[in-house]
């Protein structure tokens, strides 16, 4: 693999269904990144990893987890879909050197019914 | 608040020169980025900057005024290609990127 990676590529799920959505870098990054794209609205962060063994809450976490077991992983689970929840995710990472430049994955569409 | 605002659509034509603009307020600042995406994909990586005036990369450019919270992106000899949305991004004091919604680049033959 070269970059990220996100799996599924497309998730059409029935409200009330669990659900993780998978990211994998093989860049050696210390950081990764969750956010959600809206139509009308910016990426919006949902969680985020500065190093593998932490994570931290970004501007809408609310209905989200994640998990950084190592440093090329970073999956983020939806315990319980809701509708609001239909949205494009896509995972980033970044080095901590120099610009902290983030770099993305490929990105997961999911619809919530 | 965060703030961080771009023109929503712009139209220009094959051959021309357009500049996209970012106005932002944040808490804090450590770095403006823009991005390019094309529709149905991610964002791709275009340029940074941390102090102010212009940083050239061949046909794009991008212009930074941190006392004036101004940031734009200049891109010459428009290509069909450059179609997409181009997104500006400030990182905070927290080191966090917030982003603009984005600009949708129509170009015309």
């Amino acid at each position: 693999i070269a970059g990220i990676t996100q799996a599924p590529t497309s998730q059409i799920l029935a409200a009330g269904r669990r659900m993780t959505l998978r990211c994998t870098q093989d860049m050696r990054h210390n950081a990764m990144y969750w956010y959600r794209q809206d139509l009308g609205l910016g990426l919006r962060l949902i969680h985020y990893s500065n190093t593998a063994g932490t994570t931290g809450k970004g501007e809408v976490p609310d209905g989200y987890s994640v998990s950084r077991a190592n440093t090329d992983d970073f999956p983020l689970t939806l315990a319980s879909a809701v509708p609001s929840q239909t949205s494009v995710y896509f995972c980033a990472s970044s080095d901590s050197d120099g610009s902290g430049t983030q770099y993305f994955g490929p990105g997961t569409r999911l619809l919530v019914l | 608040g965060q703030n961080i605002d771009q023109p929503t659509e712009m139209t220009a034509t094959e051959g021309a020169i357009v500049q996209i603009n970012c106005t932002y307020q944040t808490s804090g600042f450590n770095g403006l980025f823009w991005y390019q995406q094309h529709a149905g994909e991610a964002p791709t990586f275009l340029s940074y900057n941390v102090l102010d005036g212009l940083e050239e990369k061949g046909r794009f450019s991008s212009f930074l005024s941190r006392s004036k919270g101004y940031s734009y992106l200049l891109l010459k000899e428009l290509q069909m290609k450059d179609s997409a949305s181009y997104l500006c991004a400030v990182r905070d004091s927290n080191y966090q990127l917030i982003w603009g919604a984005g600009t949708k680049l129509i170009i015309k033959p």
